[in-house]
């Protein structure tokens, strides 16, 4: 595997289901992010972690929970959450000691809440 | 906090022509501004950037203009293909945050060449 790579690809769940949403990075990369897209919004970020440390949380209700366990791997939890929560969540990471600035997206999850 | 403002929100052109899709931003202290092409069903990707020290780039057949001091920036596609039919999202950063990229994306141009 290279890049990035999220699983699951789709997930339907019920508005008690405890889930998660796991990314994987393969490109040595010392930042991992997780961001929302909707409909017809704008990418929206959710959360940020640089060296494994949660760096930026924007405003994300506490129903997502993030973990960073390690530089290569990113979780999001997902609990009660509501039927407006679904989206496509995408992970991304970059390299910011080379200061290139690029974001490598992954695929995305693809999440409906019933 | 930045904001992004990105117009049109769909633009539909015939092949071979240009396409111009517009920018704005409220932070002055943004300096990195990327522009993703997303196809259908596909991951974001990143196409062209530009940091606040110069004004135009190119590469091949799209450039991206910035304008500082009115706090605007565009991307420009010459000779449009139908391999250039995608959402395009523009966005801009105003810095590093402890080494990560805090980006804000404008709403997406939902771009159609047609041929």
């Amino acid at each position: 595997e290279t890049g990035v790579t999220q699983t699951p690809r789709h997930l339907v769940m019920g508005m008690t289901n405890k889930k998660s949403l796991k990314c994987e990075q393969h490109l040595g990369h010392n930042a991992m992010y997780w961001y929302k897209q909707s409909a017809k919004k704008p990418l929206e970020l959710m959360f940020v972690y640089s060296l494994e440390e949660r760096v930026e949380n924007n405003s994300v209700p506490s129903r997502f929970s993030p973990e960073c366990p390690n530089s290569s791997h990113l979780f999001l939890h997902l609990h009660t959450l509501q039927p407006e929560d679904s989206a496509l969540y995408l992970c991304a990471s970059s390299q910011e000691i080379t200061n290139t600035g690029e974001l490598f997206f992954g695929e995305g999850s693809r999440l409906t809440v019933l | 906090g930045e904001n992004v403002e990105q117009h049109p929100s769909t633009l539909s052109v015939q092949e071979g022509d240009s396409a111009v899709i517009k920018c704005t931003y409220s932070d002055s202290a943004s300096n990195y501004f990327p522009w993703y092409k997303q196809e259908l069903g596909k991951r974001p990707q990143l196409i062209i950037d530009i940091r606040s020290n110069v004004g135009e780039k190119k590469d091949q057949r799209i450039a991206v203009t910035l304008n500082k001091t009115a706090k605007h920036f565009s991307l420009h596609i010459t000779e449009t293909q139908p391999e250039d039919s995608a959402v395009y999202f523009c966005a801009a950063s105003p810095s590093l945050i402890q080494g990560a990229q805090k980006l804000v994306f404008g709403q997406g141009t939902r771009l159609t060449i047609n041929p």
